[in-house]
């Protein structure tokens, strides 16, 4: 089955730039989606298809994917971005399936 | 405005049954694909299962295959997650998510319910 490995965590000073890997085989031929869940909230996607962005999450928000690795990107973090973060895709033989979180630290 | 409303929180009993539903409204309900996510406390989101509430096509995560059913009534435009014999284990938070696209079962979930606690002890 397929396997997507996150870190379990991540910190970074405001106004810093933060980069939240999602590794798998061959990652980069599937659409990788990420959401972002704090604490005692349902998950909020953030980014979809390796790289778009819903309606009302801002730019700040980017996502890339390539190889075996996809990474969301949060430019000029701020305090309120602390939370976990999950990747997720869809594989044939795994059907979905989630990544085992980050949570973000803003120091 | 799409919306997912969940059914309210659970107190249940090892070995009792359960069926927690999950509404929708904004949309067409038959015309997209709706998920079903495990996290127990602490932990991350696991993946139970999907269903097409169209036609009640449905597909279960292999570790959740046979411990749990998920159902749709379109005409109430209303999902459904339910146990028949309820563990200790099962002690949870459940969400619903609706696919942000309506051309098939596998994508991003776009639109998530507010999550129904259950807990289940004796």
């Amino acid at each position: 089955s397929y396997v997507l490995t996150q870190p379990p965590s991540v910190s970074v000073a405001p106004g810093q730039t933060a980069r939240i890997t999602c590794g798998g085989n061959n990652i980069g031929s599937k659409s990788v989606h990420w959401y972002q869940q704090k604490p005692g909230q349902a998950p909020v996607l953030v980014v979809y298809d390796d790289s778009d962005r819903p309606s009302g999450i801002p730019e700040r928000f980017s996502g890339s994917n390539s190889g075996n690795t996809a990474t969301l990107t949060i430019s000029r973090v701020e305090v309120g971005d602390e939370a976990d973060y999950y990747c997720q895709v869809w594989d044939s033989s795994s059907d979905h399936l989630f990544g085992g979180g980050t949570k973000l630290t803003v120091l | 405005e799409v919306q997912l409303v969940q059914s309210g929180a659970e107190v249940k009993k090892p070995g009792e049954s359960l069926k927690i539903s999950c509404k929708g409204s904004g949309y067409s309900f038959s015309s997209y694909w709706i998920g079903w996510v495990r996290q127990m406390p602490g932990k991350g989101l696991e993946w139970m299962g999907i269903i097409n509430p169209g036609d009640s096509d449905t597909r279960y995560s292999p570790s959740f295959q046979g411990q749990v059913t998920i159902s749709a009534d379109k005409s109430i435009s209303t999902a459904y997650l339910q146990w028949s014999s309820l563990k200790a284990s099962d002690t949870a938070m459940y969400y619903c998510a609706r696919l942000r696209s309506s051309s098939g079962y596998y994508g991003s979930l776009a639109y998530w319910g507010q999550g129904t606690l259950v807990t289940v002890s004796s």
